[in-house]
This record gives C-alpha cells, sequence and structure tokens, in this order.
C-alpha cells in the first residue's frame, strides 16, 4: 500500500504563514504529478494546486493564487505547500494526492492535516 | 461554488440500485475525463471510477461510471450498507486551468 503522509498543519492566525509537507516514501516520486485538495469542516473538496514531475508545470485555483505557493523537491520525495497570508475560510483539512496519470486520476490520498486559521 | 453540480443526496435501500448525475459544461465534462470519488466517514477520499467509466483494481463492478454531453453519472447498483457516504464527481476545467471537483452526494442506505 502507496503511503502519502501530510504534516505541518496547525493553528495560525489570519495574515501567518504555514508550510505544509507530504513524504511519499514507498514509490517513484519523481515519476508522478502531485496535487493538494482541501475540504473546509462539513463541506466539499475543494482542488488547490498541481505541480507535474518536474515542478515545469503548476496551476493554482483562484482563491489561492498569489497566496500559495507548490514545490517539490524530488530528491527527498517530497510535496511542499506554502500558505501565506492566510484567512479564515482557509481553515481545512489539507490533503496530498498523487495524480496517477496527470489528468486527474488521484489514486492516493494521505489522511490529510488540519488547518485552522483564527484570531 | 463548484461547476459541477451534484444533487446534495441520494438514498436506497439494501440491494437497490442508486444513480448520481454530475452536470458540467463544454470545458469540463464536454471535453475531459470524468473522474469519481467516495468519502467513507471519518475517511480521506478514494478513487471509483477514472476516465470516465474505469474501475480501478479492488474496486466492485456494483460501481459503473458513464457519461453522455456535458453530464456524467455513477450508478450503485446491489446497495450495501457500507456504500454510505459522500460521493464526489470531477473533471479538469479547461477554461478554469484547473480540476474542479463536483458539489458532491451523500448517500443514505435506508
Amino acid at each position: 500500500e502507496v503511503q502519502v503522509v501530510e504534516s505541518g498543519g496547525g493553528w495560525v492566525q489570519p495574515g501567518g504563514s504555514l508550510r505544509l509537507s507530504c513524504a511519499a516514501p514507498d514509490f517513484t516520486f519523481s515519476s508522478y504529478s502531485l496535487t493538494w485538495v482541501r475540504q473546509a469542516p462539513g463541506k466539499g473538496l475543494e482542488w488547490l494546486s498541481y505541480i507535474s514531475s518536474s515542478s515545469t508545470t503548476r496551476y493554482y485555483t483562484n482563491s489561492v493564487k498569489g497566496r500559495f505557493t507548490i514545490s517539490r523537491d524530488n530528491a527527498k520525495n517530497s510535496l511542499y505547500l506554502q500558505m501565506n497570508s492566510l484567512r479564515a475560510e482557509d481553515t481545512a483539512v489539507y490533503y496530498c494526492v498523487r495524480d496517477r496519470d496527470s489528468s486527474g486520476y488521484y489514486d492516493y490520498w494521505g489522511q490529510g492535516t488540519l488547518v485552522t486559521v483564527s484570531s | 461554488q463548484s461547476v459541477l453540480t451534484q444533487p446534495p443526496s441520494a438514498s436506497g435501500t439494501p440491494g437497490q440500485r442508486v444513480t448520481i448525475s454530475c452536470s458540467g459544461s463544454s470545458f469540463n465534462i464536454g471535453s475531459n475525463y470524468v473522474y469519481w470519488y467516495q468519502q467513507l466517514p471519518g475517511a480521506a477520499p478514494k478513487p471509483l471510477i477514472y476516465r470516465d467509466d474505469q474501475r480501478p483494481s479492488g474496486v466492485p463492478d456494483r460501481f459503473s461510471g458513464s457519461k453522455s454531453g456535458t453530464s456524467a453519472s455513477l450508478a450503485i447498483s446491489g446497495l450495501r450498507s457500507e456504500d454510505e457516504g459522500d460521493y464526489y464527481c470531477a473533471a479538469w476545467d479547461d477554461s478554469l486551468r484547473g480540476y474542479v471537483f463536483g458539489t458532491g452526494t451523500k448517500v443514505t442506505v435506508l
């Protein structure tokens, strides 16, 4: 079973920053595109950002453009999400997801890390 | 606000067939693959259907997907109590240049 493990969540005040990490030691990390998806408490899934296997292509949903930055380090089998200027509406569980075919087949999901933005 | 619209709820008795619709546009469902995800209570989502109608290994054939034009459907036949949870459709949107999830449908087994 492929393991995907997120970390870095926690409580932060509005306007603050957090950096989420995702470790995926069990597959050929550098061969896959990766994505961040979040889910606010009691709400549906929201796609946030995509990064291609070699980091040459990145996409963001409008609500996080200019505030969040996705990156990866293939040598460390790690994915990151730098989140700045956080708002209350960013409160959610954040999932790291493997994109099996680079077109949206999200086959492995982490268990998520909770980010709470509150004063 | 999602660009993929699903009914908020669906229900059935054990053994029944339940169908969930997903309505989009020419920018997403009409021109890209549709995916379906199942999220059981307290768990992370998992894929149920990929590329419109393909089942990942391990997904029972009780689950099936179809697509026509700018709409897609997920059918669950032989409904079981362990199918209770939330179901989401998803697709790439060429206009938004991003992936979009549907609004989600909560399935209840009566």
